[in-house]
């Protein structure tokens, strides 16, 4: 079964850095999903890949899916407040719409 | 505008009850989901749907059940409740085109 490891599992910056967070499949990704949680709450989605060598962005978050489709990195530049949440990557589980995910990286961010 | 929700956000319970973690959803997808998110295992699949009557067993589905009526809802029962389940429980549905999940609010159990 296709398992999805994220690194690392926790994150302390300082505001205005920059940090990248990791997501590594054991299996060919078809599908990458970024989702953001705060604590207490659903999770967010925030960017679709699905493409070798795909890049997106949104605001102050880039994603990118490696060319040969087993790992995905999340970058985030000039770190703020609001980021700070876990980090969730999740895959295409082999059946319609399931999603497996990774443990989740924790951001904190110190203004 | 259309959305997601659960009830209760917050459940304490006793061992050996029956617990009924309710979600509905306006978005019209056919397809939805039931994880549990723990702390050490990330989010775990326990049941999905893909449409009315259809049911389907997931990661960890001992211990728990589902039923799909209509396209709204599909309820989460937890036929005797065990400290084991105590967790947070999140309802998601998606897209058929795109994949995306759209999850709600959470639902937080505690078993005693």
């Amino acid at each position: 079964s296709q398992e999805l490891e994220q690194s690392p599992q926790s994150l302390i910056v300082q505001e205005g850095k920059n940090l990248t967070i990791n997501c590594t499949s054991s299996k060919t990704l078809y599908g990458l999903y970024w989702y953001k949680q705060k604590y207490g709450e659903g999770l967010i989605f925030l960017m679709m890949l699905q493409k070798g060598g795909e890049e997106k962005s949104h605001e102050k978050i880039t994603a990118k899916l490696d060319e040969k489709k087993q790992q995905s990195s999340l970058h985030i530049t000039a770190s703020q407040p609001s980021h700070a949440g876990i980090y969730l990557c999740g895959a295409d589980g082999g059946s319609q719409g399931n999603l497996i995910f990774g443990k989740g990286t924790k951001l904190s961010v110190k203004p | 505008d259309a959305e997601i929700t659960q009830s209760p956000r917050h459940k304490i319970t006793e061992t050996g009850r029956q617990v009924t973690l309710a979600c509905h959803q306006t978005w019209n997808h056919n397809n939805m989901f039931w994880y549990r998110q723990d702390l050490g295992h990330g989010l775990r699949l326990i049941h999905y749907s893909y449409g009315v009557q259809d049911t389907n067993k997931g990661e960890v589905s001992d211990g728990y059940s589902v039923s799909r009526s209509n396209t709204e809802d599909l309820p989460l029962t937890l036929e005797s409740a065990a400290s084991s389940q105590t967790s947070v429980y999140f309802c998601a549905s998606s897209e058929e085109v795109t994949g995306e999940l759209f999850f709600g609010e959470g639902s937080r159990l505690t078993v005693l």
